[in-house]
């Protein structure tokens, strides 16, 4: 299993402020990504963070918005930017771990729980 | 597109039996998660079937049947910490990324 953490574990912004979550993974994972869960809703990815490039984002979130960084591959950085109080979230890092079909899982880091004034 | 279900609620005696039912219909399938979530904390990974058949991991079990677009949780001899939501996920294709259905919240009385 990967062993994952998240900084911060919560906070609590002002609207207009960006946050940047950081996502820290203790081996070398094959594919990281970024969820979203809405109080009383299940998850909604947000986006796969690619290595040295891009992230892959799905229908209805921006790079303008939550812009991703994936500098290597045990760590990467989610920003929330121009926070409103819609923003109010529980925002998970996730990582795709590979050793066959045996042990092919997705893991979850702890989470970063997000409130906006 | 992606549309999983699963029921929202249910509710079994301590040391019963409790099966929660997961259809999904998906644009490709390479395997069906199933996670427990404790209220405010993080989905924790209970099991993966990519292949027809039951997987058992002592008081939980998940079965998976590709053919049916179905799906199940077993947990056996359930305990008051089994209290919680339990989220189905299918991987689509060739991305890997997870879908969720909403989640079914099993409470567990004495």
């Amino acid at each position: 299993s990967a062993v994952i953490s998240q900084k911060p574990s919560r906070d609590i912004c002002q609207r207009g402020t960006s946050l940047t979550i950081q996502c820290q993974v203790d081996s070398q994972v094959t594919m990281m990504f970024w969820y979203r869960q809405q109080p009383g809703q299940s998850l909604t990815l947000i986006a796969t963070a690619n290595q040295g490039s891009e992230a892959t984002y799905e229908s209805g979130f921006v790079i303008d918005k939550f812009p991703i960084s994936r500098p290597n591959l045990t760590f990467s950085t989610l920003t929330v930017s121009n926070m409103s109080p819609e923003d109010s979230s529980i925002y998970l890092c996730s990582v795709r771990t590979s050793g066959g079909s045996s042990t092919d899982t997705q893991y979850f880091g702890p989470g970063t729980r997000l409130t906006v004034l | 597109g992606q549309n999983i279900d699963q029921p929202t609620e249910m509710t079994a005696t301590e040391g019963a039996i409790v099966q929660i039912n997961c259809t999904y219909q998906t644009s490709g399938f390479n395997g069906l998660f199933w996670y427990q979530q404790h209220a405010g904390e993080a989905p924790t990974f209970l099991s993966y079937n990519v292949l027809d058949g039951l997987e058992e991991k002592g008081r939980f079990s998940s079965f998976l049947s590709r053919s049916k677009g179905y799906s199940y949780l077993l947990l056996k001899e359930l305990q008051m910490k089994d209290s919680a939501s339990y989220l189905c996920a299918v991987r689509g294709g060739d991305d890997y990324k997870l879908s969720f259905g909403a989640g079914t919240t099993v409470t567990v009385r004495a």
